[in-house]
This record gives structure tokens, sequence and C-alpha cells, in this order.
């Protein structure tokens, strides 16, 4: 089954603490992003990918990293959260940035107390 | 002027009613247009993918593109408590391939048995 998969679904952390979330999608997409969603302020793209070793900033990115040393996986990382980054997370994908179906993970939500 | 305007909702309308829902835009140059729906707790999804102004109907589903007033719509035909859900509309350049896709923020839609 095609799909991009997140991890974890659900993660409460402490300020400071450095977190991973791993995104890995089947579909051999070249295209991958990060998007946060918080309520009445919607989709903000944090980080894109073109393709490997190809990664951007987007709107918001102002506390994460990414990385893509493989095509199929992007992590998104967050050095040293803080409250300001408790959201809803989500990872897409797609075989370009906007002439194709972005096809989406499931989305984590994170809290940073 | 923001580049994409959604009212948030929620609209509550009773179930088998036509419902429409509805996106402005400020640059006319954008070409494609898309429809994601959203269940709770799950990534968004592609519904309707259209390209220039015109009409699209896939079941139930109409997607409309008005290019001379910068206004996209989404009609739901005999409404199901299933389409209960938050669509989002999105609109991307398609004239240079690192444009971004920009999304609304999204209407709630509450179908009612």
């Amino acid at each position: 089954e095609a799909q991009v998969t997140q991890n974890p679904r659900y993660l409460i952390t402490v300020t400071g603490k450095k977190l991973t979330v791993t995104c890995s999608q089947n579909m051999n997409h070249e295209y991958m992003s990060w998007y946060r969603q918080d309520p009445g302020l919607g989709l903000r793209q944090i980080y894109y990918s073109m393709n490997v070793e190809a990664t951007d900033k987007g709107d918001v990115p102002e506390g994460y990293k990414v990385s893509r040393k493989e095509k199929r996986n992007f992590p998104l990382i967050l050095e040293s959260p803080s409250p300001n980054q408790t959201s809803l997370y989500f990872c897409a994908s797609s075989k370009g940035p906007g002439n194709s179906p972005l096809h989406f993970g499931n989305g984590t939500r994170l809290t940073v107390t | 002027q923001k580049e994409v305007e959604q009212d948030p909702g929620p609209l509550s309308v009773p179930e088998g009613a036509i419902v429409s829902l509805n996106c402005t835009y400020s640059n006319s140059a954008f070409q494609y247009f898309m429809w994601y729906r959203q269940y709770s707790r799950k990534g968004p999804e592609l519904l309707m993918y259209t390209y220039s102004s015109g009409n699209k109907e896939d079941g139930r589903f109409t997607a409309q593109v008005d290019k001379s007033s910068k206004y996209i719509s989404l009609f739901i035909r005999d409404s199901q408590p299933s389409d209960s859900a938050t669509y989002l509309c999105a609109i991307w350049g398609g004239m240079n391939r690192d444009d971004k896709i920009i999304f609304g923020k999204g209407t709630r839609l509450h179908i009612l048995p």
C-alpha cells in the first residue's frame, strides 16, 4: 500500500530535549515536505526537499532541521524544542512540488512542556 | 491581502443538502487548484485537482474555478455524515518547479444526520 509513515504519532517532551520525528514514503517520490498545523494558522511549510541531498527552507524553518540522505526518508529534527513548537506535524511526499498530489502522513502530535 | 482566503466555519448542514465551500486567491497567475479533505486525527488527502478555469466533476463532488474572479468552489451533492471533515483549498502557481503549494486554512464541515 502506498503510504507516508510518520513516527511517533504522539510525543510529549520537555524543553531542550532533542527529538527526531521520522518520515518514510514507499512511492519513490522525489519531493518531500514537512508542515505544521496550528488552529487558526492552517498548514505552514517548515522545510522541503526536491530530491536526495537537496533541502530548503519553507515558511517557518526556525528551530528545525531536516536531512535527506535517502530518497524514502526525511526526518525532522528539533535540536532544542520549545513550547511554541507544540503543534501537529505532517510529512508529505509527491512526484513534484505542485503538479502531482501530495500524499500526507497521519501526523505527529507534539507537546513540549 | 493574503494569498488564499477560506472561511474557517464551522459549517453545519443537514444530510442530503448541497454544500458549497469556497476560497478566494490573490494572484491571477495561479494555475493549479486543489481541494484536500482532512478527517479528524488524519492527514489531508487529495479530493479534487483542476487546472485553469472550468468545472471538474467526480461523483458527488464538483470543483469549480473562476479565474476572472479569482474564486474556487467545491460543491458536494447529496451530502452524507461521512463528508464531515475539514476541507482545505490549495493552489500552486505552476510557473516554476520550486513554487510551493499554498493552502487555505480549511473549512470545518458538519453534516447533520
